[in-house]
C-alpha cells in the first residue's frame, strides 16, 4: 500500500520565479495539508483541503495557494518566491484525524 | 490560536535509560496529541498519538500522557536504543473532521549515548 508521495523530490529556484509542488495521499484518504518546514523548526501550517474544499489556512501571504483535485491529489503554488520561502514542504494525508506525511519537497531559492 | 511548547530542546540519555519530553498547549479546545519521530532528511513519522478522552496510552517502549487540567502531555521512551536519536515533535489539534490543523512544537533533540 503506498504512502503519501510527492514530487519533485528537490527543487531550486531564484527569487521572483514561482514554484509548483505535488502531492498524492494515501489512497482512500481525502484530506491533504501542506505544512512549511523550515531548518531547525517544527512544520509550520499552511493549508489544509478535504473534498476539494478549502478547510484551513495559516498565517502565510496571499503568495501561497493550493487546490486539490477531483482525485484528492494537491497542488502547492508560491508565486514570487522569496529567499526566506526556502525550506521543506511536506504534505500529509488524512482519513481520520491521524496525518501522515509524505517525504517532502526540498525547496531551495538562490 | 493554539501555540504549543516543547522541552527540553536538546536530550543525551545513556542507552537503556529513560527519556521523557514534555509540551504543553494553550487552547482548551484542543483535542488531539500526536507524537512525531523525524530522522536527518527524512518524514515526520506518527510514533503515537492521543485523544483528549484518555490520560495514558502506551506500546511497547512509548508511552504519552496528558493531563487536560493543566494542559501538559509528555512523551516517554523506556530502554532506549541507538535507533531512538532523532528529533521528536509534539502537535495539537482540535478535530473536527475535515479541518484538522496541527500546531507543532519546536522540537527535541534525543541522542543515545551507546
Amino acid at each position: 500500500d503506498a504512502g503519501v508521495t510527492q514530487s519533485p523530490t528537490h527543487l531550486i529556484k531564484t527569487r521572483g520565479q514561482h514554484v509548483t509542488l505535488r502531492c498524492s495521499p494515501i489512497s482512500g484518504h481525502k484530506s491533504v495539508s501542506w505544512y512549511q518546514q523550515v531548518l531547525g523548526q517544527g512544520p509550520q501550517f499552511i493549508f489544509q483541503y478535504y473534498e476539494k474544499e478549502e478547510r484551513g489556512r495559516g498565517n502565510f501571504p496571499d503568495r501561497f495557494s493550493a487546490r486539490q483535485f477531483p482525485n484528492y491529489s494537491s497542488e502547492l503554488n508560491v508565486n514570487a518566491l522569496l529567499l526566506g520561502d526556502s525550506a521543506l514542504y511536506l504534505c500529509a494525508s488524512s482519513s481520520t484525524d491521524e496525518q501522515f506525511f509524505g517525504p517532502g519537497t526540498r525547496l531551495t531559492v538562490l | 490560536g493554539e501555540n504549543v511548547e516543547q522541552h527540553p530542546s536538546t536530550l543525551s540519555v545513556q542507552e537503556g535509560d529513560s527519556a521523557v519530553i514534555k509540551c504543553t498547549y494553550s487552547d482548551s479546545a484542543s483535542n488531539y496529541f500526536p507524537w512525531y519521530k523525524q530522522e536527518l532528511g527524512k518524514r515526520p513519522q506518527l510514533i503515537i498519538d492521543i485523544r483528549s478522552n484518555v490520560g495514558e496510552k502506551k506500546d511497547q517502549r512509548i508511552a504519552v500522557t496528558l493531563n487536560k487540567t493543566a494542559k501538559h502531555f509528555s512523551l516517554h521512551i523506556t530502554e532506549t536504543q541507538p535507533e531512538d536519536s532523532a528529533v521528536y515533535f509534539c502537535a495539537a489539534s482540535s478535530t473536527n473532521f475535515g479541518n484538522e490543523k496541527l500546531t507543532f512544537g519546536t522540537g527535541t533533540r534525543l541522542t543515545i549515548i551507546p
